[in-house]
């Protein structure tokens, strides 16, 4: 079946510099892929996701960009908020509305 | 924006007793989902429904699993009877449709505590 994979659990970082959150995935088929980010007391939501025209999502200054090569939808960002301390959710789709989700990772900005 | 409310946000219960776990759904939206998170493990997906039925489920669908809408209310979860592994937070999702891009919104979930 379908996988996918964020390597890390926990990112630490200080407040301006870059992000990268990896996710990668397993599918049979051509999935969607999708970056949901839960705050602190808040339901997840979705952040952002894949196009079937290749074009790169972005949103909130966080983009991702589908590599069908390497089967990868890292999220990126230039420089980091406090306010992008949270939980990110990778997530792929290839039939219906059901979601696979990754592990998760935890993202702390430390000022 | 559309919000989902979960019902309640955290239920504790003993082993082998029912329990109904609520959610209140996107008013014009058509299917809805259950996940389920072991603490410290992904989220994993449980049901949907469509039209008063279940679509499609996985294997951690247990037959002690139901789900239902009566009368477009809440859609729930019913666990009878609920066993220790079903401890997690279950999250309840609802979309306009079912399509492989569709955007899910999520409720906060509800830690569910088997003692």
């Amino acid at each position: 079946g379908d996988s996918v994979t964020q390597t890390e659990g926990l990112v630490t970082l200080t407040e301006g510099l870059p992000v990268m959150l990896n996710c990668t995935y397993q599918s049979t088929y051509s999935p969607f892929l999708f970056w949901y980010v839960q705050h602190l007391n808040e339901a997840p939501k979705l952040l952002l996701k894949s196009f079937t025209d290749n074009k790169r999502p972005e949103h909130q200054g966080f983009h991702a960009t589908l590599h069908k090569s390497s089967s990868s939808f890292h999220l990126q960002k230039s420089s980091a908020q406090l306010s992008d301390s949270a939980l990110y959710y990778c997530a792929s789709n290839n039939a219906g509305a059901k979601l696979t989700f990754g592990g998760g990772t935890r993202l702390t900005v430390r000022p | 924006g559309p919000k989902v409310l979960q019902i309640p946000s955290h239920q504790i219960i003993d082993m082998g007793q029912m329990v109904t776990l609520n959610c209140d759904p996107v008013s014009n939206h058509l299917y809805f989902y259950w996940y389920k998170q072991i603490l410290g493990q992904q989220m994993e997906f449980l049901v949907n429904f469509y039209n008063g039925k279940v679509m499609e489920k996985s294997k951690l669908f247990k037959d002690q699993f139901s789900v239902e809408r009566p009368d477009g209310s809440y859609f729930t979860l019913k666990i009878q009877p609920t066993a220790l592994e079903d401890s997690a937070v279950y999250f309840c999702a609802s979309s306009l449709r079912s399509i492989s891009n569709e955007r899910l919104f999520f409720g906060h979930g509800t830690k569910l505590s088997v003692l």
